[in-house]
């Protein structure tokens, strides 16, 4: 079974603290995404990458970043915490090496900023 | 602009019946559907897919339906069970790219 983990289930953090929010896969994907999730507007994309130390933005990108040094890790960055940017945030991977585009979730990690 | 509408925000169906769980598409170059599944506090799973050369996949108790020419998609539950209380998100990808477009869910009550 594919396994996703984040490292964090809660988080509460201050406004202007750096944050970082990381992800493992222990299944060789090749691609690995960050999104948030709020009421009413969905899975929002934030970043992606296909491979190691590759990114790509996503759908909302702005004051976050990303880093992938290993393909099994793929970290998000908010480089400076604002109470806009309390919500849920998830991982996935997922490889078409099967033929198939089906993402893999982590458990979500809930974060506050106060 | 969406690309993936899920109109129904939330849906009441009494345990049993069928749950009709509605998405829609701009895009006529998405190729490949999902449904996936969501609890509280909890990622979201997938659940059953569809590829655009076929109208039907079913697995167990849901069935997904596509109609290309109304781009139009949707997920049946029969019958519909008490653990069947969730979110629902229909997503889309185009010709195999990575990326996967999704809905903004449809909260499924199942009523005792």
């Amino acid at each position: 079974d594919v396994k996703v983990t984040q490292s964090s289930r809660y988080l509460v953090k201050r406004t202007g603290e750096k944050v970082f929010l990381e992800c493992v896969q222990d299944m060789d994907h090749e691609n690995m995404f960050w999104y948030r999730q709020d009421p009413g507007l969905g899975l929002r994309l934030i970043y992606f990458s296909y491979d190691v130390k590759m990114k790509e933005k996503g759908d909302i990108p702005e004051g976050y970043s990303v880093s992938r040094e290993k393909k099994e890790r793929f970290s998000l960055i908010l480089e400076s915490a604002s109470t806009n940017q309390t919500s849920m945030y998830l991982c996935a991977s997922s490889s078409l090496a099967g033929g198939k585009n089906e993402q893999f979730f982590g458990p979500g990690t809930r974060l506050t900023v106060l | 602009d969406q690309q993936v509408k899920q109109n129904s925000p939330s849906l009441s169906v009494q345990e049993g019946r069928i749950s009709i769980l509605n998405c829609d598409y701009t895009n006529s170059m998405f190729d490949y559907f999902l449904w996936y599944k969501k609890y509280p506090a909890e990622g979201p799973t997938f659940l059953i897919s569809i590829s655009s050369i076929k109208d039907k996949n079913e697995d167990g108790r849901f069935t997904v339906f596509l109609n290309k020419s109304a781009k139009h998609l949707s997920l049946h539950i029969v019958p519909s069970q008490p653990g069947d209380s969730a979110v629902y998100f229909c997503a889309a990808s185009e010709n195999r790219d990575d990326k996967i477009i999704f809905g903004k869910g449809t909260r499924l009550h199942i009523l005792p």
